[in-house]
């Protein structure tokens, strides 16, 4: 069983739908993370939460917009999205060392699927 | 050129075969690197840490050269359990830019 639970496992929504998807981890891990991967592709970065701030947004559009309430907790808030934004969107977290190794824990991920 | 690259695939083996794949990296500051280990439909998870010195895990093995930018992952023996795509990771330092290659499938046939 993975440490990190997102939810939900999959997701329908329609291009006007305001949908979120959430993350949560238990491990004290100070850093989470938000993947989108598309099939057959490698995860690719979207945004890094540290100690509960933003701290890497890669130039991910404002239709999604992440959330970290508290060390534990990490949503992807999906506003006005497109087809093409269909992909599974993986949550990790790290210890959230500035130096040393970053092992990330991934969670299983949420489908998604914009109509 | 991007910034982490892998053999293309797939690589189609027999079981106890040895197999090994390579990865370069474009960043001289990377700190950390990395082999995750992805299945179908399912989410990454950690092979193995690559250090300096080299690493061995069972039938593992992960070597690091600094100076080439170079990363690679030896697997003997493979099982058909090993049938999977093999993502090189690096990870910048100061930071938490991790980032992906491309991956590489790997087929082990009985």
């Amino acid at each position: 069983d993975t440490e990190v639970t997102q939810t939900p496992k999959h997701l329908v929504m329609g291009m006007t739908n305001k949908k979120s998807l959430k993350c949560e981890q238990h491990m004290g891990h100070r850093a989470m993370y938000w993947y989108k991967q598309k099939a057959k592709k490698p995860p690719e970065l979207m945004f890094v939460y540290s100690y509960e701030k933003l701290s890497i947004n890669e130039s991910v559009p404002s239709r999604f917009s992440p959330e970290c309430p508290n060390s534990s907790l990490l949503n992807l808030h999906l506003h006005a999205l497109q087809p093409e934004d269909s992909a599974l969107y993986l949550c990790a977290s790290s210890q959230g060392q500035t130096s040393g190794a970053n092992v990330l824990t991934f969670g299983a991920g949420s489908r998604l699927t914009v109509l | 050129r991007k910034e982490v690259e892998q053999d293309p695939g797939p690589f189609n083996v027999p079981e106890g075969a040895t197999v090994a794949f390579n990865c370069t990296y474009s960043n001289s500051a990377s700190q950390s690197f990395f082999w995750y280990r992805q299945d179908c439909r399912k989410e990454p998870k950690l092979l193995m840490s690559v250090y300096s010195s080299g690493n061995e895990d069972g039938r593992f093995t992960a070597q690091l050269n600094r100076a080439s930018q170079y990363i690679s992952l030896l697997i003997r023996d493979s099982k058909l359990s090993d049938s999977a795509t093999y993502l090189c990771v690096v990870d910048h330092t100061g930071g938490f830019k991790t980032i992906f290659g491309a991956g590489t499938r790997l087929f082990v046939k009985a």
